[in-house]
C-alpha cells in the first residue's frame, strides 16, 4: 500500500544552525504535502504546505521542497531556535482529491542552545 | 485551537470495558477524523467522515467504531478494549484550503491508557 517514510527519527542541531526533514512517498497521485509541528503534550499544528504543481515554497525561516520525479519533499529550517524544538510530521495526501493523509513516523527536532 | 474538543483529554480503563471518545467542532467543517499516536508510528487514521451519512473506514478500524451524531459532533467508541489500544487519541476536522486543497486542523488528543 501507500507509504510516507521519513528521515531522520531524530535531529540535534546547534541554535542558529539549518535542519532538514527529508520525506519519500509512493503513491504517484498525491498531489498536497503538508508539514505538521507537535510539541510536546500539544497537538499537530499545520506549519507549511506544498501543493504538487508547486517545486518550492518559503515562509520565514521555514521552507519545502518538491521533487515530483523522485517523489521526495522536504522541510528545510533555517537559523533555528530552541523554540523549535518539537516533533515534526510530512504528510501525502492519499491520491488526489481523496481528502486523507499518509503520516511519516515523525522526526523529533532538538535545537541546542 | 479551541476550535475542535476532545472529551475526555484522559482516561484510565480495564480490559473488556466499553468506552467512547468524544470531538466537538465549532468550525463548520464536513469532514472529521480520528487518529491514533503511537510513539515510532506516526499517526494512523482510524475512520473518517465526509458528512453525516458518510463514513469510511482507515487504515486501523479493527476494534474501534464511530458515530457521526451531527456536523459538528464525531465520537469514536472501543468495543471491548484491549491493551495494544493505550495510545493518544486524536480528532481533526478539515476544509477545502487555497487552490482547493484540504487542511486539516486537529483537537487536544486524548491519552487512553487500557490495564
Amino acid at each position: 500500500g501507500e507509504n510516507v517514510e521519513q528521515h531522520p527519527s531524530t535531529l540535534s542541531v546547534q541554535e542558529g544552525d539549518s535542519a532538514v526533514i527529508k520525506c519519500t512517498y509512493s503513491d504517484s497521485a498525491s498531489n498536497y504535502f503538508p508539514w505538521y509541528k507537535q510539541e510536546l503534550g500539544k497537538r499537530p499544528q499545520l506549519i507549511i504546505d506544498i501543493r504538487s504543481n508547486v517545486g518550492e515554497k518559503k515562509d520565514q525561516r521555514i521552507a519545502v521542497t518538491l521533487n515530483k520525479t523522485a517523489k521526495h519533499f522536504s522541510l528545510h529550517i533555517t537559523e533555528t531556535q530552541p523554540e523549535d524544538s518539537a516533533v515534526y510530521f510530512c504528510a501525502a495526501s492519499k491520491g488526489a482529491g481523496t481528502y486523507k493523509y499518509i503520516f511519516g513516523t515523525g522526526t523529533r527536532l532538538k535545537v541546542l542552545a | 485551537d479551541a476550535d475542535v474538543t476532545q472529551t475526555p483529554r484522559n482516561r484510565i480503563t480495564k480490559t473488556g470495558k466499553r468506552i467512547m471518545l468524544e470531538c466537538s467542532q465549532t468550525k463548520g467543517h464536513d469532514r472529521m477524523y480520528w487518529y491514533r499516536q503511537d510513539p515510532g508510528l506516526g499517526l494512523r487514521l482510524i475512520y473518517y467522515s465526509f458528512d453525516v451519512k458518510d463514513i469510511n473506514k482507515g487504515e486501523i478500524s479493527d476494534g474501534y467504531s464511530v458515530s457521526r451524531q451531527a456536523q459538528a459532533k464525531f465520537s469514536l467508541s472501543l468495543e471491548s478494549a484491549i491493551p495494544n489500544q493505550t495510545a493518544l487519541y486524536f480528532c481533526a476536522t478539515s476544509d477545502l484550503g487555497t487552490g482547493g486543497m484540504e487542511t486539516q486542523y486537529f483537537g487536544p488528543g486524548t491519552r487512553l491508557l487500557v490495564l
